[in-house]
C-alpha cells in the first residue's frame, strides 16, 4: 500500500515548454487534489476532481490543464510553463465517507526557468 | 472569500517549553477544521475537529475547537526538537465540503 505517489519529484522546465505530473493512489478515492505551495503562501487548491471522469476549479486554476481518466490516476498539466509556475506541487485524495482527511504525495519541486 | 488565518506565522522556543498556535477561521458552511505537520515533504494529518469544546489528544500535542468564535488552537506540552515544523490548519466549506482552505502556517523552531 503505497498511499499517494508523484512522479517526478523534481523538473527543471524551460518558459514556453510543457510537461505533465503524475498523481496516482491506490486507497480507492474518490476524491483527488492538486496544490502548489510557495515561500509564506501556504497550500493553495490548483484543480480537484470528486470522480472520475470529473474535474473542478480550485482557487489558482489559471495555467494548468488536469484530466481525471481512471479513478487512481489525476493528471496536472503545463502547457506553456512561465516563471511564476514555479512552486511545490502536492497531490492528495480522500474517502468519500468517513474521516474526511486529506492523504497527501511527497511533492513534486518544479523549477521554470 | 474563505478565509484561514494563522498566528504566530514562526515562532522559537527551548525545549521544554508549552507551545500555543492558533487559527481562526471564515469560510462558508463550515464543516470541518484540520491540522497538519509538515517536516520538509508532505503535510501529515494531525487531528481533525467538528464540534465545539471537544478536545483531541495525542500524545503531548492536544486541539479544540470554538465554533463560536471560530477558532481552533493547537497545544503542544514538553517541547522536543522533533517538533520542529510547520504547523498547518486548514477548514472545509461549501456545500460539497469539497475543498480545505488552508493557512500560512506557523513554522516552529524548537532549540535544545
Amino acid at each position: 500500500n503505497a498511499g499517494v505517489t508523484q512522479t517526478p519529484k523534481f523538473r527543471v522546465l524551460k518558459t514556453g515548454q510543457s510537461m505533465t505530473l503524475l498523481c496516482a493512489q491506490d486507497m480507492n478515492h474518490e476524491y483527488m487534489y492538486w496544490y502548489r505551495q510557495d515561500p509564506g503562501m501556504g497550500l493553495r487548491l490548483i484543480h480537484y476532481s470528486v470522480g472520475e471522469g470529473t474535474t473542478a476549479k480550485g482557487e489558482v486554476p489559471d495555467g494548468y490543464n488536469v484530466s481525471r481518466l481512471k479513478k487512481q490516476n489525476f493528471l496536472l498539466g503545463l502547457e506553456s510553463a512561465a516563471p511564476s509556475q514555479t512552486s511545490v506541487y502536492f497531490c492528495a485524495s480522500r474517502d468519500t465517507t468517513g474521516a474526511e482527511t486529506q492523504y497527501f504525495g511527497p511533492g513534486t519541486r518544479l523549477l521554470v526557468l | 472569500e474563505d478565509k484561514v488565518v494563522q498566528s504566530p506565522l514562526s515562532l522559537v522556543v527551548h525545549e521544554g517549553d508549552t507551545v500555543t498556535l492558533n487559527c481562526s477561521y471564515e469560510v462558508t458552511n463550515f464543516r470541518s477544521l484540520l491540522w497538519y505537520k509538515q517536516e520538509k515533504k508532505a503535510p501529515t494529518f494531525l487531528f481533525m475537529l467538528t464540534s465545539s469544546g471537544i478536545e483531541k489528544k495525542s500524545g503531548r500535542l492536544s486541539s479544540i475547537l470554538d465554533k463560536k468564535e471560530l477558532f481552533s488552537i493547537l497545544n503542544i506540552t514538553a517541547t522536543q526538537t522533533g517538533d520542529s515544523a510547520v504547523y498547518l490548519c486548514a477548514a472545509y466549506s461549501g456545500a460539497g465540503s469539497y475543498q480545505l482552505t488552508f493557512g500560512k502556517g506557523t513554522k516552529l523552531s524548537v532549540i535544545p
